[in-house]
Parts: structure tokens; sequence; C-alpha cells
């Protein structure tokens, strides 16, 4: 099973700043939040990924907890392109590298 | 980022028959690459390990025999799914990471219809 909880589905306004919660209360020291996106019927995209210290890079930006067992993704202006689901994935490693295992994701919705 | 590609990104084939589904590393080697298999309205499930030169890893539930991986070189794993059923037919995609502990980067997808 996966090891985060996040909404099903969240709304968005075209331009406005997008905040997905992501919650992972049961995540180990060395455990990594990913953070992937999949618009439909294409791969899922590799967004950001963070330890414990808050992440910014040309897609969005992450902020975990001081306590780690939660995450939040932001995308600071959103499009319609935006539009996808949005996976948050504690990932643990496999023979050196990490094994992601998808839960349900949120399905944002980017509205004009 | 990295380029991880699948070939063919769309497979339509009768019941019986053996399709076989490329993933290849385009700009650096894999020793691991991931399969996942993905239902409509569902999220991805991981199917199996593939390793490089050894034999995949299969999660439970998912018949090794149904399922044939190969990863044969640093750049490339195919998965084979042998005497497809209609059942079968769905969206699979293959992973890949540049280095350990990094990110993985994903395959397009290949959507393969059984009729």
């Amino acid at each position: 099973d996966a090891k985060t909880t996040q909404p099903p589905s969240m709304d968005c306004a075209e331009g406005r700043a997008a905040n997905l919660p992501c919650n992972h209360s049961t995540i180990s020291g060395n455990e990594y939040v990913y953070w992937y996106r999949q618009i439909h019927s294409q791969g899922p995209q590799y967004i950001i990924h963070g330890l414990k210290n808050n992440e910014t890079n040309e897609m969005a930006s992450l902020i975990i907890t001081e306590d780690r067992k939660s995450s939040t993704l932001i995308l600071p202006h959103a499009t319609l392109r935006d539009t996808a689901v949005y996976y948050c994935i504690v990932s643990w490693v496999s023979g050196g590298y990490n094994k992601l295992i998808f839960g349900a994701g949120t399905r944002l919705a980017v509205h004009p | 980022g990295a380029v991880v590609s699948q070939h063919p990104s769309w497979v339509i084939c009768k019941s019986g028959t053996s399709v076989k589904i490329e993933c290849r590393s385009l700009d650096f080697q894999a020793t691991t690459m991931f399969w996942y298999r993905q239902f409509p309205k569902q999220s991805l499930m991981l199917m199996a390990t593939s390793n490089e030169g050894s034999k995949a890893t299969y999660e439970q539930g998912v018949e090794k025999d149904k399922f044939l991986i190969n990863h044969a070189s640093l750049t490339l794993s195919t998965l084979t799914v042998t005497s497809a059923h209609p059942e079968d037919s769905s969206f699979y995609i293959c992973s890949a990471s540049p280095r350990r502990d990094t990110e993985a980067f994903f395959g397009q997808g290949t959507r393969l219809t059984v009729v």
C-alpha cells in the first residue's frame, strides 16, 4: 500500500497558486518525498523531491513540515497545462534505486 | 532531464499471441528499471524490477511466466506479455534512474489492446 494520503481532487483558477497537500505520517528518517504528475495517457513526469528541507525548482516548490509527517507542493502560477493527476510518493531504496509506489494521487483541475 | 523511451507507443494484438514492449534509456545507463501497469482511471501499479544481467524481481501477485522481463543491456529492458488475453489490455510504463538514489524518469507508456 502507498504510504501517503492525498485529497482525491482539487480545483484551482488559472494564474493562482495551487497548493497540493500530502500526509506521510509513517515516513522514516532516510526516506525522500517525491512528487510526480501524470497528464492523461502519458508517463509520469518528475516535479521535485526533498528529504527535510524545503526545495524549489523551475516547476514548483516543496514545503516539508519540521516533523516530516506532511508536505505541500506549490505550483506558484497554475496554467491550464498543469491539469493532471499529482502523486506524492515516499520512496525507499530497492537495490540502490528508488522504488516508487504510487497511491491514488490528487486530480488537479485548473480552470480559466 | 534524462530520457526514457518506450516502443511501441500503442499495439493491438490478437488473443493468445505474445507482445514485446521495449524500454530504453537514451542518454544514460540503467542497471535497474521498473515496469508498471495502469488500468483506466486507476493509479500505476508496480509489476517488477528489471535488473541488468540477472533475473527480474516481481511484485506479489504478478505472474512471472506471463510477463517475461529481459534486461540484456545497460540501456534496454523488454517486457513480453505472453499468451495475451483481453484482461491484459492496459497501459504499460517503464522507469529508470541515471544514478542511485535520484529521481526516476518514465517512458511515455505503451497502450496494449488485446482483441
